[in-house]
């Protein structure tokens, strides 16, 4: 596609439930990040993929949350026992290998009642 | 650790007056500078690298390695310019992790 793409736009989980969000990052680019965007937060880094190479997961607040990026494309950010904290914006970017900007889809809202 | 301080969480300006956004950053190496814009209900987006030196929408930022700072500027402040600023250095795709780290943001309010 012609840039990041993320899914759902919006999603309203209840407290304790498991869920799953999706980017698609630009085809071709080999980094794939997750960002966190809290209301009054700034950008909090969750999660990196670069290649084949082992994930920097240093982001990650708890073992709630995990992600996978299989073959070397999407994306998926797992929440797991959703707590209200974990209310939030979602973001997910994409860069290419040899390249040093990164794009960002619009965001996953995330509302935990 | 690298670390980038954007000091001011808010800055409010009237229409035609210049604006200043800070930025300062710690490194251990020599960082690539970006500002990132994000309007309401937009994509955060790139605004601007200080290694193309160029000014975009009116803004410029001047990288001062002896103060390592990269504070992004406008003479002339215009209402479509109100959003959330983020300053990010990066360390290269060789530095440890590659983590793009963002400062904490300035939302710019414009006033007519």
């Amino acid at each position: 596609g012609a840039g990041v793409s993320q899914s759902p736009s919006n999603k309203v989980t209840e407290k304790g439930k498991d869920v799953e969000l999706r980017c698609d990052p630009i085809s071709g680019h080999t980094a794939l990040y997750w960002y966190r965007q809290s209301l009054g937060q700034g950008l909090e880094f969750l999660i990196y993929f670069q290649g084949n190479s082992a994930p920097d997961k240093s982001g990650l607040p708890s073992d709630r949350f995990s992600a996978e990026r299989t073959g070397g494309s999407v994306s998926t950010l797992t929440i797991q026992r959703t707590q209200q904290e974990d209310s939030a914006v979602y973001l997910c970017a994409s860069r290419q290998g040899g390249g040093n900007t990164i794009y960002f889809g619009e965001g996953s809202w995330l509302t935990v009642v | 650790a690298q670390r980038v301080t954007q000091p001011e969480k808010l800055l409010s300006v009237f229409k035609g007056a210049p604006v200043e956004l800070k930025c300062n950053y710690s490194y251990s190496g020599s960082p690539e500078l970006f500002w990132y814009v994000q309007y309401s209900r937009q994509r955060l987006q790139l605004l601007l690298r200080h290694i193309s030196r160029e000014s975009i929408k009116g803004f410029t930022a001047d990288l001062n390695k002896g103060e390592t700072s990269f504070h992004l500027k406008k003479p002339f402040a215009q209402e479509e310019d109100s959003a959330m600023y983020y300053c990010a250095p990066t360390w290269g795709i060789k530095a440890a992790g590659n983590k793009l780290t963002f400062g904490g943001g300035t939302r710019v309010l414009v006033k007519p």
